[in-house]
């Protein structure tokens, strides 16, 4: 089993729609969070940050993490084609800076 | 600002061969990184430092060496390339290798070998 498990889509949603992005993961010592969002032939660049559980939000951008289920998310409002691209889910435990990187799921918004 | 540069964006390599992959950040962030992308593996770590003069192993180390020896620099060296070392290389850094702390990423290179 793979410590972070992320479905890779492709997932195609019209312009405006609500998208849900998500991971699982099966170290219970994961504490930090976060979602890199990469552009086709770039790097990845990070979009959301989230410290245990617990929700944040920023503008369209909501990051939600349930320990208890082992489950993180990332939901998008209004998405915009900009928003294509693929979403790497990260997280590393307390006290390590060495990241562990779900495989990305690629998201395609049509206009 | 720059930021992560790394070059070349592309090459081909044949089997034997080997190259190195350049790597230079420009923020003075201690922490640096190598990491490899294949399709549905996604990011795995090759090596990093901590600071100039200081790297260690991560997950897949073998097949590749890694040297600092200023704090800008990170070049990655493949010896005796295989063609399963054909991938997506991602150069990062981050200022303090913090818990959860922010990954600066460079754009790549798209690595072939035949």
């Amino acid at each position: 089993q793979k410590e972070v498990e992320q479905d890779p889509g492709p997932l195609s949603v019209p312009e405006g729609a609500i998208v849900s992005l998500n991971c699982t993961y099966s170290n219970s010592a994961f504490q930090y969070f976060m979602w890199y969002r990469q552009y086709s032939r770039k790097g990845p660049e990070l979009l959301m940050y989230t410290y245990s559980s617990g929700n944040k939000e920023d503008g369209r951008f909501t990051a939600q993490v349930d320990k208890s289920s082992k489950y993180i998310s990332l939901f998008i409002r209004d998405s915009q084609p900009s928003d294509s691209a693929t979403y790497l889910c990260a997280m590393t435990p307390s006290g390590t800076y060495k990241y562990i990187f779900g495989t990305g799921t690629r998201l395609k918004v049509l206009a | 600002n720059a930021g992560v540069t790394q070059t070349p964006k592309f090459r081909i390599l044949k089997i034997g061969q080997s190259m190195t992959l350049q790597c230079t950040q420009d923020m003075n962030h201690n922490y640096m990184y190598w990491y490899r992308q294949d399709p549905g593996m996604g990011l795995k770590l090759i090596y990093y430092s901590v600071g100039a003069g200081i790297t260690d192993k991560g997950e897949v180390p073998n097949g590749y060496n890694v040297s600092r020896s200023t704090t800008e620099d990170f070049p990655l060296r493949l010896e005796l390339a295989a063609p399963s070392q054909t991938s997506v290389y991602f150069c990062a850094s981050s200022y303090s290798g913090g818990e959860g702390e922010k990954l600066f990423f460079g754009s790549g290179t798209q690595l072939s070998v035949l």
